[in-house]
């Protein structure tokens, strides 16, 4: 059963600490995305990878994020240092080309 | 860049109800997906229908590319059928300064009572 997944589902984190995020896109997936999503903002668009090239990460806070593929089967969400204003979902997807996009279970961010 | 706008913003359902949601986008585009974020928070694919009608179940959706809208339907509303609705868009074109990425409504929240 393909499905893209997170890890960890859960984070609770002091203010100030490194936080990575995990996600293994689908087989033979070469669209990569990572969303966040809070009440007040929905669903935004941090970055966005086609076979493992950055292509718009527009979205994310430059100076405390970043978004990486080292490899095809593995993307990594980093904050550093993370502030409370990061509690969120952040979700990843994965997509062949501009196809249907499958979306993982997320991962709740906590930032105390 | 394009503008996706999804109607109702929430709707109340009694248990048995039919209901329809809606999903304008202000540019061509090369595909569009519906979602259903249950209340776990789980977003669900629901179709991939960049034109024409599909069904699946209970569920049935319809996207106009020529006129930018799709429609999602639910017949015989069940309480599991609660949730946030998102309509999803990949723009055909790419704006200046922009990239083709998916671009998503702010969704519907739709709540089934028994």
């Amino acid at each position: 059963d393909a499905r893209v997944t997170q890890t960890p589902r859960d984070k609770v984190t002091e203010m100030g600490q490194e936080v990575t995020m995990r996600c293994q896109p689908i087989l033979g997936h070469n669209t990569v995305f990572w969303y966040r999503q809070t009440m007040m903002q929905g669903l935004e668009l941090l970055a966005y990878f086609r076979n493992r090239a950055p292509l718009d990460d527009s979205g994310m806070p430059k100076d405390r994020f970043s978004a990486e593929m080292p490899d095809a089967t593995l993307a990594t969400l980093k904050i550093q240092p993370s502030e409370p204003r990061d509690s969120a979902v952040y979700f990843c997807a994965s997509g062949f080309g501009v196809a249907e996009a499958f979306f993982g279970q997320g991962t709740r961010l906590t930032v105390v | 860049g394009i503008q996706v706008e999804q109607s109702p913003p929430d709707l109340i359902l009694q248990e048995g109800a039919n209901s329809t949601l809606r999903c304008n986008f202000s540019d061509s585009v090369n595909n569009l997906q519906w979602f259903h974020q249950n209340p776990w928070g789980q977003l669900i694919n629901l179709f991939y229908i960049p034109s024409g009608t599909k069904q699946n179940g209970r569920l049935s959706a319809t996207t106009v590319a020529t006129e930018r809208y799709s429609l999602l339907y639910i017949s015989s509303s069940q309480t599991t059928d609660s949730g946030v609705y998102f309509c999803a868009v990949w723009p055909r074109y790419i704006t200046q300064g922009g990239s083709e990425k998916l671009v998503f409504g702010k969704g519907m929240k739709l709540t089934v009572n028994p």
